[in-house]
């Protein structure tokens, strides 16, 4: 089975930086994703990782440890559109399917 | 491209009553599922498929049955709606193992 753990809520200021922890358990690991969902709306893909090391995608970054079983979510220079759940996601060993941690909500306050 | 496409948005079953929830997508994608979205859990699986006339189970199966006769359609089947079957479920495709999904915009589905 998985198990994906991540903070429930967080609040940063806008400008700032923050990052997001995600840590699983898995009996099969062929990838990590990052999702971002704003409220009653559906998620959208933000990175993916497989190999250890950083991902950079304009303000957004993602990290992948294997071995110590971590990710995080790195956003900077927040604004207020960044106010989201942030979905943590590892595909299984035969590739065809995520499993999703419970999410992190972001709130961004002026 | 119209990406995934999911109908309807808002559905209020009574307890016993069957219905499809409808998905199709137009981008060719192999892989498609089915997540329902509850609060404090986050998403989970339900059906999946790597092709037409291909289907599986995934962790939450009981109580709806899919099939995919053409690659571009996933309808999930609610066979006889229950209370707990109150959810957003969530329509996903992706060209392939290596790629993040893309959802359907959702279907809040109320069953009282």
């Amino acid at each position: 089975g998985q198990n994906i753990d991540q903070p429930t809520e967080m609040t940063a200021t806008e400008g700032a930086i923050v990052q997001i922890n995600c840590t699983y358990q898995t009996s099969g690991f062929n990838g990590l994703f990052w999702y971002q969902q704003h409220a009653g709306e559906a998620p959208t893909f933000l990175s993916y990782n497989v190999l250890d090391g950083l991902e950079e995608k304009g303000r957004f970054s993602s990290f992948l440890s294997r071995s110590k079983g971590y990710s995080y979510l790195l956003l900077k220079e927040l604004q207020m559109k960044d106010s989201a759940s942030y979905l943590c996601a590892c595909r299984d060993n035969y590739g065809q399917n995520f499993v999703f941690g419970p999410g992190t909500r972001l709130s961004v306050l002026p | 491209n119209a990406g995934v496409t999911q109908t309807p948005k808002f559905q209020v079953l009574k307890t016993g009553q069957s219905m499809t929830l409808q998905c199709a997508q137009d981008m060719n994608h192999e892989y498609m599922s089915w997540y329902r979205q509850d609060p404090g859990m986050g998403l989970r699986l339900i059906h999946y498929s790597v092709g037409a006339g291909i289907t599986d189970q995934g962790e939450v199966p009981n109580g709806y049955n899919v099939s995919r006769s053409t690659t571009e359609d996933f309808p999930l089947r609610l066979l006889s709606a229950a209370p707990s079957q109150t959810s957003v479920y969530f329509c996903a495709s992706s060209p392939g193992a290596v790629y993040g999904y893309t959802f359907g915009s959702g279907t809040r589905l109320t069953v009282v």
